[in-house]
């Protein structure tokens, strides 16, 4: 069984530009979450699309943004890059309600 | 001010010994669940604990969740240095089950 899938893998983009990641979730799970993981702050919440809409929004700002497609496939947009937002980006994914996040391998960006 | 609170947050110890890992809040959590996340990969699911005074058992690992639902652990026995990795618990708050809210993590290594 295919789990979820990240692209891609490792970004290396500088400050002021912009980048999209993608999320390919487990077949059949219709909520998809993202999550940024830095050595100083650990994992925090972004955001998480269900049925290609928004349920709920972490604090952070509106430079980040996201969408879900109808095949619940989703992406990640950050604009205007800095030096802080180089980190892993997870998603994860999972039916909806109380079932568990199974998360993916992340995409590792590098900002210079 | 981390809403979870995931102690210690590094623990080196010698193969065969016991430990535990602690994840306490002021607040009260729908689930709690904890991963398990190697260099270079996203967290992996052990365990998810829905029910106040809930202990579950997988192998070695020992999981409790705390009767008022605000703090979990996760015990050892026996450790192996396979064991070794980053340790997250993670829970959720109300019915946003999308959102989960991370402790900042236990690093383990387990010396042979």
């Amino acid at each position: 069984k295919a789990g979820v899938t990240q692209t891609p893998r490792y970004l290396i983009k500088t400050r002021g530009q912009q980048v999209t990641l993608s999320c390919s979730p487990i077949s059949g799970h219709r909520s998809v979450s993202w999550y940024q993981q830095t050595p100083g702050q650990g994992l925090q919440f972004l955001f998480e699309y269900f049925s290609e809409t928004q349920r709920n929004k972490g604090n952070f700002p509106g430079r980040f943004s996201g969408r879900q497609f109808s095949n619940s496939r989703s992406e990640m947009n950050v604009s205007t890059l800095e030096l802080g937002d180089s980190a892993l980006y997870l998603c994860a994914s999972s039916f909806g309600g109380d079932q568990p996040q199974h998360f993916g391998d992340g995409t590792r960006l590098s900002i210079l | 001010t981390q809403l979870l609170e995931q102690s210690p947050q590094f623990l080196s110890i010698q193969e065969g010994e016991n430990l535990t890992v602690y994840c306490n809040s002021s607040s009260v959590f729908s689930s709690l669940q904890w991963y398990r996340q190697e260099p270079g990969e996203g967290p992996v699911l052990l365990v998810t604990v829905v029910t106040g005074g809930e202990v579950k058992k997988l192998k070695r690992l020992t999981f409790q969740f705390g009767d008022a639902r605000k703090d979990s652990s996760l015990h050892i026995t026996a450790a192996q240095p396979g064991d070794t990795g980053l340790y997250l618990c993670a829970g959720v708050r109300g019915t946003s089950y999308g959102k989960l809210t991370f402790g900042q993590g236990t690093i383990l290594t387990v010396h042979p």
